[in-house]
């Protein structure tokens, strides 16, 4: 059974760098693309940005001059950058594996964690 | 940017069934999925390419998509099927999230 699992700081400081990393277990990082979600509290979800295992990534425009997403293979993993934080970046950040093609969705989801946003 | 509209609220009683709608500019030239997300709990891929369901999602559970609206639709609505649902498409390298609709089993 594939599973992913977030990691990274709970509290990131006003205009410092949110840096999360998704682990892969269960399963290969490679022939699939990757995607970063995050949800406000109380509030719906928002598409971050997704990598293939060879490193092409598709990015949302309205965070896209912000962001870095990465992908190690040799460790099974991939990453998030998302520099200059606000408040409003303050949410439940996941990670999770597109079913196929990009169109196709998201089939395998972390468990999710909060980044909260504050001085 | 593209936008999707969802219904803030659905009501369904036990057994009978719900329809939740997402709508968008000429959204059936695309792809809609479906996620179900429970409190606390991360998103569940209901349906993917309109209409297929990945293993283990009930039956009950179906999709359509045509012209400028997509459609989830819950027959036999179960208690347990109370939840938010969100309908999700890509669109020119962009994924996109619908509103949110949450379906209240009363």
């Amino acid at each position: 059974q594939l599973q992913l699992q977030e990691s990274g700081p709970g509290l990131v400081k006003p205009s410092e760098t949110l840096s999360l990393t998704c682990s892969v277990s269960g399963g290969s990082i490679n022939n699939y693309y990757w995607g970063w979600i995050r949800q406000p509290p109380g509030k719906g979800l928002e598409w971050i940005g997704s990598i293939y295992y060879s490193g092409t990534t598709y990015s949302n425009p309205s965070l896209k001059s912000r962001l870095t997403i990465s992908v190690d293979t040799s460790k099974n993993e991939f990453s998030l950058k998302v520099s200059s934080v606000t408040a409003t970046d303050t949410a439940i950040y996941y990670c999770a594996r597109h079913l196929g093609r990009l169109s196709s969705g998201l089939d395998y989801w972390g468990q999710g964690t909060l980044v909260t946003v504050s001085s | 940017s593209y936008e999707l509209t969802q219904p803030p609220s659905v009501s369904v009683s036990p057994g009978q069934t719900a329809s939740i709608t997402c709508s968008g500019d000429k959204l059936g030239d695309k792809y809609a999925c479906w996620y179900q997300q429970k409190p606390g709990q991360s998103p569940v891929l209901l349906i993917y390419q309109n209409s297929r369901r990945p293993s283990g999602i009930p039956e009950r559970f179906s999709g359509s998509n045509s012209g400028n609206t997509a459609t989830l639709t819950i027959s036999g609505t179960q208690a347990m099927d109370e939840a938010d649902y969100y309908c999700q498409v890509w669109d020119i390298n962009t994924y996109v999230f619908g509103t949110g609709t949450k379906v209240t089993v009363l």
